[in-house]
């Protein structure tokens, strides 16, 4: 069963555009993580958020983590096509190092 | 996919039959795990090794079963296939737990089960 949950499940933007993904789950957790995965391949870490950080960057990656609503956003500025994948969160919770995934928000990036 | 390999790539197998995907890694990571994917799903763990000779069950391990002889490699077997395992299977590794967690993925198995 899902623990984290992505919204939207699908996102259509034009290169330039800022994409906006969140991901919302149930129980307390250690910490959340967000990967890529392009057409027929397999999962791409990007970031991992620990339960006591609110916001952490990586290039034109911005994750934000909300221990209160129990939700995390995923934000890609200045998208390109390149960027055109599904994206996933995952969180591992309780005594468990184990991440459960969510069912993902396909992006599309049209050039 | 660096340092994680899988095989087969694809397999086309009959129901009743046993199929056994094999996952390596040259990356000396204590955790492997195997998952397998479904639109209608998402990506579900099936079983996950901590060790050599150490191995757990995931969510989905009905049907399945796992050996890890060598720190290397991980092997999933499905014992008589069946059409519902017809599936997209992902191997990960991992070297650590708690906050660190971070999962690499190999390349998957796209499986048939005619």
């Amino acid at each position: 069963s899902q623990q984290g949950e992505e919204d939207p499940q699908a996102l259509s933007i034009q290169e330039g555009e800022n994409a906006t993904m969140n991901c919302s789950y149930k129980t307390s957790i250690n910490n959340l993580q967000w990967y890529r995965q392009n057409s027929g391949r397999g999962l791409v870490h990007l970031i991992l958020i620990r339960s006591n950080e609110r916001e952490k960057h990586s290039g034109r990656l911005r994750v934000t983590l909300d221990t209160s609503k129990k939700s995390s956003s995923l934000l890609i500025t200045a998208s390109r096509a390149a960027d055109t994948a599904s994206y996933f969160c995952a969180t591992a919770s309780g005594g468990s190092y184990i991440p459960t995934f969510g069912r993902g928000t396909s992006l599309i990036v049209h050039p | 996919d660096a340092g994680i390999t899988q095989s087969p790539r694809h397999k086309v197998t009959e129901t009743g039959t046993p199929v056994t995907l094999r996952c390596h890694q040259t990356e000396n990571h204590r955790y492997m795990y195997w998952y397998r994917q479904d639109p209608e799903h998402g990506l579900r763990l099936i079983h996950y090794s901590y060790g050599v000779k150490d191995t757990d069950k995931g969510e989905v391990s009905d049907g399945y079963s796992v050996s890890r002889s060598k720190t290397e490699d991980f092997l999933l077997t499905l014992e008589s296939a069946t059409s519902s395992q017809t599936s997209v299977y992902f191997c990960a590794i991992s070297d650590r737990t708690g906050a660190g967690n971070e999962q690499f993925f190999g390349p998957g198995t796209r499986l048939t089960v005619l």
